[in-house]
């Protein structure tokens, strides 16, 4: 069984470029979450998505940043007009669960670092 | 709202020495914790999570944690440092506020161990 699959392992993106990540969570998880690694810090959590729906957000910046987890495909983080505040290393997790989500182990993916020059 | 204090941001032990990781964590509801380690250049893998059991938690690679309420405390130990066990090991608090499971980490402590 594959673990959580994330892609591009490095991404560099120019000021007021686009950056898109994308995070392909275990076989039989429908959830998904995204978290934002600062140099020295730990991690942020960002945003909950569950197939279709953005659970919870209240990690996301209000402007710049958004996350989708369609009924096919990965899970996408956009960031837009990235800036150099923007570069981190930015880890996605899945768990396999609903409403008991907080009893379960979230495994995570081996990151996206985006460097934005 | 949840919150995790990891006490040193790095700790260096001799191999074979007793590994002692602190965390502290706030929370107004009995609390999820779990402790995650990470090495370069890649994600974090769990070592060991607390649900409410046993206040002694055993964990893979040798790792515990116990669980005490009354210091509101989830301290990760080893017996015996091994070379392998160099990584940085982020303590986390489930976030009841939020929705449903979003871990609040700690800002991690950096361990290394000296031949």
């Amino acid at each position: 069984n594959a673990g959580v699959m994330q892609n591009p392992r490095h991404l560099v993106r120019r000021r007021g470029q686009e950056a898109r990540l994308r995070c392909s969570p275990m076989k039989g998880h429908s959830h998904v979450y995204w978290y934002r690694q600062l140099p020295e810090e730990g991690l942020k959590f960002m945003v909950y998505l569950q197939k279709e729906n953005i659970i919870d957000e209240s990690g996301m910046p209000k402007e710049r940043f958004s996350a989708e987890f369609p009924k096919e495909g990965p899970s996408i983080l956009r960031i837009q007009q990235v800036v150099r505040g923007d570069s981190a290393a930015y880890f996605c997790a899945s768990s396999p669960s609903g409403r008991a989500v907080f009893f379960n182990e979230q495994f995570f993916g081996p990151g996206t670092r985006l460097t934005v020059l | 709202a949840q919150s995790v204090t990891q006490l040193g941001s790095h700790v260096s032990v001799s191999e074979g020495a007793l590994v002692l990781l602190r965390c502290n964590y706030s929370s107004s509801v009995p609390p999820y914790l779990f402790w995650y380690v990470q090495y370069p250049n890649q994600g974090l893998q769990l070592l060991l999570k607390y649900t409410s059991a046993a206040t002694l938690v055993k964990g893979i690679n040798g790792f515990e944690a116990e669980f005490k309420k009354s210091e509101t405390s989830f301290h990760l130990t080893k017996p015996s440092a091994h070379m392998s066990d160099a990584a940085e090991y982020f303590c986390a608090v489930t976030d009841y506020g939020g929705s449903q499971g979003n871990l609040i980490f700690g800002k991690g402590t950096k361990l290394s161990v000296k031949p």
